[in-house]
Formats: structure tokens, C-alpha cells, sequence
């Protein structure tokens, strides 16, 4: 089975340019996961979907960044313009939902993560 | 809101060697708790996770975690620690609103 894919894996920019992130979750996993992780940090969460529809995007720094899942698969994450502070690693990540059905976390797998570079 | 500590950056290890990384968690009720492994270029691995019952847990790879609530830690454990468990560990927490809080992450070197 593969696993969540993420590209690029690398990316450099200036500053002031746009960047988007694209990210494939495993097939069926209807919960998708953007997390941010700067560096020495855990992963901090930006948005989690629902399938097509955004339930958490709280930590979600909405003027510069924006996330879609238009069919509910696929999602891809933009920032625009990105600021020398975006560098960091940029983790998605999937699960079969949010909780199982006894009310427990479910397991979310994670991509290997797109490290920007902003210069 | 929930937090997570993990009191050393950085730890060496001997192949052979017994390994505990500390994690200490701040949460009001009764918490979710996850260690993560992270190999370079790789993306975080679920080790294992706590949610109630037996508060030994074991978990894949050979590791194994204690919950003790009393001193709010859930340390990690490997009794026997080989040259590819080099890698970054990240403990979580989960709370009620099912949102996940990480630790800063503790380095492991393994030295032959």
C-alpha cells in the first residue's frame, strides 16, 4: 500500500514568491492533516479536512496561506508571498477519520514532508 | 491547552545500550498519548500510543512506554538499542477535541 505522497520534496524560493505544496493521502483516508515543522520543533498543526470540507483551520495563517481539497482526496497548501519565516518543513498527513467508532484516535500516517527554503 | 516537554535535545547511546527518553505532559483530564519516530527524510512513524487500561504499553521496533499519571510522564523505553534506531523521537498528546500537541523532539545517536 503506498503511503501519503508529498511533493516537492525540496523547494527554494525568494521572498515575496508563491509556493504550494501538493500532498496525497493514502486511498480511502478521508481525514487529511497540514502540519508545520520548524526546525528543533514537533509538527503544529495548520488544517485538518474532512474529506473536501475544512473542520480546523484555526492555526491556519489566512493572509498568506490557503489550503484546498476540492474532490476530497488531494489537497494542496499555498503561501503567497512566502516571508524568510515560512522556512521549515511541511508535513501532511492522513487517516481513516478522526476518531474511531469507540471515541479512540485513529492512527495518522504522515508524508516524508516538503522542506522550503525561503532566501 | 495540552503540552508536551521532552526534557533532553539530544542523547548518545551505545549499540547494546538501554534507552529512556523523557516525556512529561500537561493536561487537565485524562490524555491521549503518542511517541512519533522520525528518520532523516522520513515521515513520523506511530510507535505506539496510551489511551486508557494497562499503563505499560508496548509498541513496535521493541519499544515500550510507562504512563504514570502521578508524575504525568509517559517515558519511552528500548531495552537493547540498535545502530537504525538513530532517528528523532516526538512524544504527543491528544486531547478531547482530538488535536494533537508535540513535543519538541529528543535526537538519539547511537554509537557503535
Amino acid at each position: 500500500e503506498a503511503g501519503v505522497v508529498q511533493s516537492p520534496r525540496y523547494k527554494i524560493i525568494e521572498k515575496k514568491q508563491p509556493v504550494a505544496f501538493w500532498c496525497n493521502p493514502i486511498s480511502g483516508h478521508n481525514t487529511l492533516y497540514w502540519y508545520l515543522q520548524n526546525l528543533g520543533q514537533g509538527p503544529e498543526l495548520l488544517i485538518r479536512y474532512e474529506n473536501e470540507e475544512a473542520v480546523d483551520d484555526s492555526q491556519l495563517p489566512k493572509d498568506r496561506f490557503s489550503a484546498e481539497r476540492l474532490k476530497g482526496v488531494d489537497s494542496t497548501l499555498k503561501i503567497q508571498p512566502a516571508e524568510l519565516g515560512d522556512s521549515a518543513v511541511y508535513l501532511c498527513a492522513s487517516s481513516l477519520g478522526w476518531v474511531t467508532t469507540t471515541g479512540d484516535y485513529n492512527e495518522q500516517f504522515f508524508g516524508p514532508g516538503t522542506r522550503l527554503t525561503v532566501l | 491547552a495540552q503540552s508536551v516537554t521532552q526534557p533532553d535535545i539530544h542523547i548518545t547511546v551505545s549499540e547494546g545500550a538501554s534507552l529512556e527518553l523523557r516525556c512529561n505532559y500537561s493536561y487537565g483530564a485524562t490524555p491521549y498519548l503518542f511517541w512519533y519516530v522520525q528518520s532523516p527524510g522520513q515521515g513520523l512513524q506511530l510507535l505506539l500510543k496510551y489511551f486508557s487500561g494497562d499503563t505499560l504499553v508496548q509498541g513496535i521496533k521493541g519499544f515500550e512506554a510507562e504512563f504514570k499519571r502521578s508524575q504525568s510522564s509517559f517515558n519511552l523505553r528500548k531495552p537493547s538499542v540498535h545502530w537504525s534506531d538513530a532517528a528523532e523521537y516526538f512524544c504527543a498528546v491528544g486531547s478531547n477535541d482530538y488535536k494533537l500537541s508535540f513535543g519538541a523532539g529528543t535526537t538519539v545517536t547511537v554509537r557503535a
